[in-house]
């Protein structure tokens, strides 16, 4: 079965230091991957997505991703996080085709400290 | 904003009673979905829809039905409550050719 993995279920980080959170998927046949954002108490935000072309995809606040076909990873990057950025990241991917389910990883809470 | 609705937005009703849940778009998405989320497990597909009248099951579908008699509405019904279907449910739509889904803003469930 198709899955998403993102081992880090928390991840604490002072702030303007950088953080990575990790996301490996399943399968290495062609796929859609997104990360998206959840703040408290609110529904999920589309951070990021890669469909297809360059492997490194930016996001308008800082947050990078990169896809990597052979380690069927996409990890998210951002050099220095800040107080706001503290909020619970889901990586997701789907396989495309005519109802393209997405696949949601468990998430990781970003928590920036002072 | 993607123009999706969910209400309620916060309901508590008792184990054995039927509930119902309802997501409008004001878009005209063609495909909307319907995930509960819960701690531990991320977001999972409950049913989904690509039509009016158009539905299928997701991996979670179990004590759950929908119905679209129209474009914009998706509805999700529990046919008789359980603790178990204490959730957050989320509904969200996709454009005709993109990828992306664009979620709504959530309803909470508690069912005692």
């Amino acid at each position: 079965a198709q899955s998403v993995t993102q081992l880090d279920s928390q991840v604490p980080v002072f702030e303007e230091a950088p953080v990575e959170l990790r996301c490996n998927y399943s399968s290495s046949v062609s796929v859609y991957l997104f990360w998206y954002v959840q703040y408290p108490n609110q529904g999920l935000q589309l951070l990021l997505k890669y469909l297809s072309g360059s492997t490194l995809v930016e996001s308008i606040n800082g947050f990078e991703a990169e896809f990597n076909k052979s380690q069927t990873s996409f990890h998210l990057r951002k050099p220095s996080v800040h107080i706001s950025d503290t909020a619970e990241y889901f990586c997701a991917v789907t396989y495309g085709g005519a109802t393209n389910k997405l696949i949601f990883g468990t998430g990781t809470l970003l928590a920036v400290q002072p | 904003d993607a123009g999706i609705t969910q209400s309620p937005r916060h309901k508590v009703t008792e184990t054995g009673t039927p509930v119902t849940l309802r997501c409008h778009q004001t878009e005209n998405h063609r495909y909307m979905y319907w995930y509960r989320q819960d701690p531990g497990h991320g977001l999972r597909l409950i049913h989904y829809s690509y039509g009016v009248k158009d539905t299928d099951k997701g991996e979670v579908s179990d004590g759950y039905s929908v119905s679209r008699s129209k474009t914009e509405d998706f509805l999700l019904t529990l046919e008789s409550a359980t603790s178990s279907q204490t959730s957050v449910y989320f509904c969200a739509i996709r454009n005709v050719g993109g990828n992306e889904q664009y979620f709504g803003p959530g309803t909470r469930l508690t069912v005692t």
